[in-house]
């Protein structure tokens, strides 16, 4: 069974520039989560989806951070305009039904802002 | 404000030895726990979990502990294995009321080298 797939595994961009990240979950996991990783700390919940329905995001940055997960499969997670501080690993996850709590993660999109 | 403290940013233990792993909570809210390992430039892959009605649960080598009252679980690994090398998260998630309400907070991680 293939795990969760991301791409691009790197990038990098001058500050300003829009990104975006894609993230294609575990075939038949409904829920999809974006986690942020910064250097030395765990991840941290960005937005949760089940099916295509932002159930959780709160912590996410909305003036410049957008997410869809427009037919409930794969998903988008943009940055417009980067910052310097966007610098990170970016994780996507999936898990089979909002009850049931492993997650499975993607091998993360590390992101650098020059 | 940290919700779950891993103090030990590294711990380095000889093959064959137990590796003991700890994390604090401060939420009392919790209910399930997990462990994550993450080897370099991959995502973390779950390890084994433990429900906050059980003290103990045991998955081969690995063996997780939960302490209530001192808010404090604990990961044993025995005996250490060189591919037990890697970065170990512990996370808390508060499914409570709201049954689905998954979302994991992380620990910062404790970077294990197992020693030949």
């Amino acid at each position: 069974e293939a795990g969760v797939v991301q791409s691009p595994r790197y990038k990098i961009i001058e500050k300003k520039q829009p990104v975006a990240f894609w993230c294609n979950p575990i075939s038949g996991h409904n829920t999809l989560y974006w986690y942020l990783q910064n250097l030395g700390q765990g991840p941290e919940l960005l937005i949760r989806y089940e099916n295509e329905e932002a159930v959780d995001d709160s912590q996410l940055p909305k003036d410049r951070f957008s997410a869809e997960r427009l037919k409930g499969v794969d998903s988008t997670l943009k940055i417009q305009p980067a910052e310097l501080g966007d610098s990170a690993v970016y994780l996507c996850a999936s898990s089979l039904d909002s009850g049931f709590n492993e997650q499975f993660f993607g091998p993360g999109t590390r992101l650098t802002v020059l | 404000d940290q919700q779950v403290k891993q103090n030990s940013p590294s711990l380095s233990v000889q093959e064959g030895r137990i590796s003991i792993l700890n994390c604090d909570y401060t939420n009392s809210m919790f209910d399930y726990f997990l462990w994550y390992k993450k080897y370099p430039a991959e995502g973390p892959t779950f390890l084994i979990s433990i429900s906050s009605i059980k003290d103990k649960n045991e998955d081969g080598r690995f063996t997780v502990f939960l302490n209530k009252s001192a808010k404090h679980l604990s990961l044993h690994i025995v005996p250490s294995q060189p591919g037990d090398s890697a970065v170990y998260f512990c996370a808390a998630s508060d499914s409570g009321k709201n049954f689905g309400n998954e979302k994991l907070t992380f620990g910062t991680g404790t970077r294990l080298t197992i020693i030949p």
